[in-house]
């Protein structure tokens, strides 16, 4: 098994620009979500969604979007990218919903994102 | 307001002492709590969690946490540490189900080094 695989890992974007980030999981897991992480505040959840087609906002959604069309895929498009978006975001996924059962999340390896 | 505390950014300890991390938290309810392990440029691992019984959890590479209901604190410990410990720990925390909250919070990370 592949886990969790996110594309792609270093991403240059101007002021503006939109774009993709992808990640799919080859473990059937329910649960998918999206984080950004910066220095000195942790990871911060974006979205999250908990099947195909159902999706939800985390603490910092602003400037982002998602969808959840099959169970393997949940993209993270940023639709005018700022400054501000400078981040390395980390996509997770869980068996369950993250804390239930056996729900520990399972991360992909990141994506440094570097907006001018 | 549910939160995760992290208190020490950094954490330094010789290779072979015992190392404690600590981690408080503040939710409402039964929370769930989980330590998470990111080595450098990776995802982050989970180590282990704590969701009911025994308050000594025991997780992966000899890490072992031990959960106070009454401090509300999940400090993560190790009996004698090794360089190759060294890494970035997070805390993260799940209220319990009651409050349907399908999300993680993250603690800000600890900075674990381990001197030859």
């Amino acid at each position: 098994n592949a886990g969790v695989t996110q594309t792609p890992k270093f991403q240059v974007l101007k002021t503006g620009q939109s774009m993709t980030l992808q990640c799919a999981q080859d473990m059937n897991h329910e649960y998918m979500s999206w984080y950004r992480q910066d220095p000195g505040m942790g990871l911060r959840l974006i979205h999250y969604s908990v099947g195909a087609g159902i999706t939800d906002q985390g603490e910092v959604p602003n400037g982002y979007n998602v969808s959840r069309s099959t169970t393997e895929d949940f993209p993270l498009r940023l639709l005018s990218a700022a400054p501000s978006q400078t981040s390395v975001y980390f996509c997770a996924s869980s068996k369950g919903l993250a804390g239930l059962g056996t729900g520990e999340l399972f991360f992909g390896e990141g994506s440094r994102l570097t907006v001018l | 307001a549910q939160s995760v505390a992290q208190p020490e950014d950094q954490v330094n300890v010789a290779e072979g002492n015992p190392l404690t991390v600590k981690c408080t938290y503040s939710v409402s309810g039964n929370p769930y709590l989980f330590w998470y392990v990111q080595y450098p440029n990776r995802g982050l691992q989970f180590l282990l969690k704590y969701i009911t019984g025994d308050n000594l959890v025991k997780g992966s590479y000899g890490f072992e946490a031990e959960f106070n209901k009454s401090q509300t604190s999940f400090h993560l410990k190790k009996p004698s540490a090794l360089v190759s410990d060294s890494a970035l720990y997070f805390c993260a925390v799940r209220p319990s189900r009651s409050y349907n909250t399908d999300k993680l919070i993250f603690g800000t990370g600890t900075r674990l080094q381990v001197f030859p």
